[in-house]
């Protein structure tokens, strides 16, 4: 069975500090993938998305960026952190099918 | 463009009474429908689908939903609520063209007992 692992589960960081946050996919091959941000518990921001290897299509324009290294690890990432990309960060997958997508357990990030 | 309607922020029942979560949509071409609940701190769960055939589709945990293509609505529902049911729901559309998944805004439910 396919499984999502995303970590850390929760950050604590200092304004003007690197990011990477890491998500990675079992159990299947070419899968897309997505980076979503919620705000104070509500509603879900597509960050970035990836249908392959080195394929990343970014939503929003921000101090984030996204690679993918490999078929299924995608990292989410930042050279300088605000206090504005405090949230709750979700990983998930998808493929053809089944169509619906899947999501990690998220991580809380804390800008301090 | 797709996009993803929930009317109500807020939705409060009390425990054994139905309940209905609304969702409304707008798509071009034909609608790709998810229901999914977020716990606190957690990741959101697939709850159930509509791709196409009956218009009422079951899922998990006594759930089902309602496809109803003229008033282009997929509301959530449950025969009789649980207080564990209490989490925050989300309805989305797929967007084919693209893979994304476009999602509502949340509606948070609470079961009281």
């Amino acid at each position: 069975s396919q499984t999502i692992h995303q970590w850390p589960a929760t950050l604590v960081q200092p304004v003007g500090s690197p990011l990477s946050l890491e998500c990675t996919v079992e159990g299947t091959s070419n899968p897309n993938l997505y980076w979503y941000r919620q705000a104070a518990g509500r509603g879900l921001q597509l960050l970035f998305y990836s249908v392959g290897i080195g394929q990343i299509s970014s939503e929003v324009p921000q101090n984030l960026s996204a690679s993918r290294p490999q078929d299924r690890q995608f990292i989410l990432s930042s050279k300088k952190l605000l206090l504005s990309d405090s949230g709750f960060y979700l990983c998930a997958w998808n493929r053809g099918a089944p169509l619906e997508a899947f999501f990690g357990q998220g991580t809380r990030l804390t800008v301090v | 463009a797709q996009s993803v309607a929930q009317p109500e922020d807020q939705v409060n029942v009390a425990e054994g009474n139905p309940l209905t979560v609304k969702c409304t949509y707008s798509v071009s071409g034909n609608p790709y429908l998810f229901w999914y609940v977020q716990y606190p701190n957690r990741g959101l769960q697939f709850l159930l689908k509509y791709i196409t055939g009956d218009n009422l589709v079951k899922g998990s945990y006594g759930f089902e939903a309602e496809f109803n293509k003229s008033q282009t609505s997929f509301h959530l529902k449950k025969p009789s609520a649980l207080v564990s049911d209490s989490a925050l729901y989300f309805c989305a559309v797929r967007d084919m063209n693209n893979q994304n998944f476009v999602f509502g805004p949340g509606t948070r439910l609470s079961v009281l007992p």
